[in-house]
């Protein structure tokens, strides 16, 4: 079975600290791995995907397979970047997304 | 390229009435999904439909139903309505052209539906 944790519902930093939402799966096969995020009232868009390897309004995230994890880094956190952060994998090729429960991320002035 | 829309944005049914929902994905796509979105459960996967065909299926009830037609359109139908079906549903698209690859899903702003 596919599963994707995301242990921080919220996550409240101050501008300038760096952020880092934890994102842990579990899948036997060979998954794809996604970040998205809904700002307010606006629709829930990709922020960035694990083989695409690029640096997305300054967030990156690394696939440890060993450690089944996936998480997103900031090192400075702005706070535009308040907003719902959602942890998604793939099975590879396939078009379904099984989603973590979100992080709220509130970066505050 | 507009985006993916979806009609109506808000719904109120009662229980064991039926609802069908519509979306219409970025021009050029053509695979469609649906979600389900709920405070309990988060985001739920429940089919995907590409070339008028459902390719993928989550784990809900037969209640649960969709189609896609030739211009990629596609609708969901939900019958006989229960209390917790009550949700936001969302649509995403995606041009399913990657080869192999997941494609990056476009969503919709979603249609609220309640259930009294």
């Amino acid at each position: 079975a596919q599963r994707v944790t995301q242990p921080e519902k919220l996550l409240s930093v101050f501008k300038g600290a760096p952020v880092e939402l934890k994102c842990n799966y579990s899948y036997s096969g060979s998954p794809e791995l996604f970040w998205y995020v809904q700002y307010s009232r606006q629709r829930l868009q990709l922020l960035l995907r694990h083989i695409s390897r690029e640096s997305i309004k300054g967030f990156t995230a690394d696939l440890n397979k060993g450690e089944t994890s996936f998480h997103l880094k900031k090192p400075f956190a702005q706070e535009e970047d308040s907003a719902m952060y959602y942890c998604a994998l793939s099975a590879t090729g396939f078009q379904k997304l099984v989603f973590g429960t979100g992080t709220r991320l509130l970066v505050s002035p | 390229k507009a985006g993916v829309t979806q009609t109506p944005r808000y719904l109120i049914k009662t229980r064991g009435q039926q609802v069908t929902l519509s979306c219409s994905p970025i021009s050029g796509h053509r695979s469609v999904s649906w979600y389900q979105q709920t405070p309990g459960q988060g985001l739920q996967f429940l089919f995907e439909y590409f070339s008028e065909t459902q390719r993928n299926k989550g784990n809900f009830p037969g209640r649960f139903s969709g189609r896609q037609f030739s211009n990629s359109r596609s609708e969901m139908n939900v019958s006989t309505l229960e209390l917790g079906d009550s949700a936001l549903y969302l649509c995403a698209s995606s041009p399913r052209t990657s080869g192999g690859r997941t494609d990056t899903q476009y969503f919709g702003p979603g249609t609220r539906l309640t259930v009294l």
